[in-house]
């Protein structure tokens, strides 16, 4: 059973236009959301983060979004740049545990 | 400050072998977590150690085993190896504090190790 789905296995987006990466999750009780980027053959880095007890958190271009009642979050990324080209992984923490999407491959097309 | 590292950073072993990962965290950090990455399960969470003892586990089999070092240095463990456990193995580390505060849950992952299995 996945708690967290990230439903789009990828998204392309030309440059300079906005982002929108989407994830759902099916516990209500996730009490922080986290999204991290990873490029081939690195480790993930973390990007930006959110509370439950938030509905948006802002980090220069990235901007997180959280809708509680519909358990979705969601990171814009505006401008979209050639180096926003990644996977990305959006993850929920309970209890001390964080459990991963899929990810989503952002293609950034010149 | 230097980065988490894992090694060997490729490896490839035989079904039924057994392998052993090693994972250096962020010096002062004691939180190291283990991962699974695979393009069909995306990345999934096998164990957390914190100060020598296994906090949190996921639901992979006993196969999967670790431990923490007194310097925090951690070591992954897979028995009888399947061709299934091909995957990047990938190590977090944190300076996370425990249940209910979260000013560090940000994990800095190491490069991961690249293990296949033939």
């Amino acid at each position: 059973d996945q708690q967290v789905k990230q439903n789009s296995p990828s998204l392309s987006v030309q440059e300079g236009r906005i982002s929108i990466l989407n994830c759902d999750y099916t516990n209500s009780m996730f009490d922080y959301f986290l999204w991290y980027k990873k490029y081939p053959a690195e480790g993930p880095t973390f990007l930006i983060s959110i509370s439950s007890i938030k509905d948006k958190n802002e980090d220069g271009r990235f901007t997180v979004f959280l809708n509680k009642s519909a358990k979705h979050l969601s990171l814009h990324i505006v401008p979209s740049q050639p180096g926003d080209s990644a996977v990305y992984f959006c993850a929920a923490i309970r209890d001390d545990k964080i459990i991963f999407g899929k990810g989503t491959r952002l293609h950034i097309l010149p | 400050k230097a980065g988490v590292t894992q090694t060997p950073r490729y490896l490839i072993k035989t079904r039924g072998q057994q392998v052993t990962l090693s994972c250096s965290p962020i010096s002062g950090h004691r939180s190291v977590s283990w991962y699974q990455q695979t393009p069909g399960q995306g990345l999934q969470f096998l164990f957390e150690y914190f100060s020598e003892t296994q906090r949190n586990k996921g639901n992979f089999p006993g196969r999967f085993s670790g431990r923490q070092f007194s310097n925090s240095r951690s070591e992954m463990n897979v028995s009888t190896l399947e061709l299934g456990d091909s995957a990047l193995y990938l190590c977090a580390s944190s300076s996370k504090i425990r249940s209910g505060q979260y000013p560090n849950t940000e994990a800095f992952f190491g490069q991961g190790t690249r293990l296949t299995v033939v």
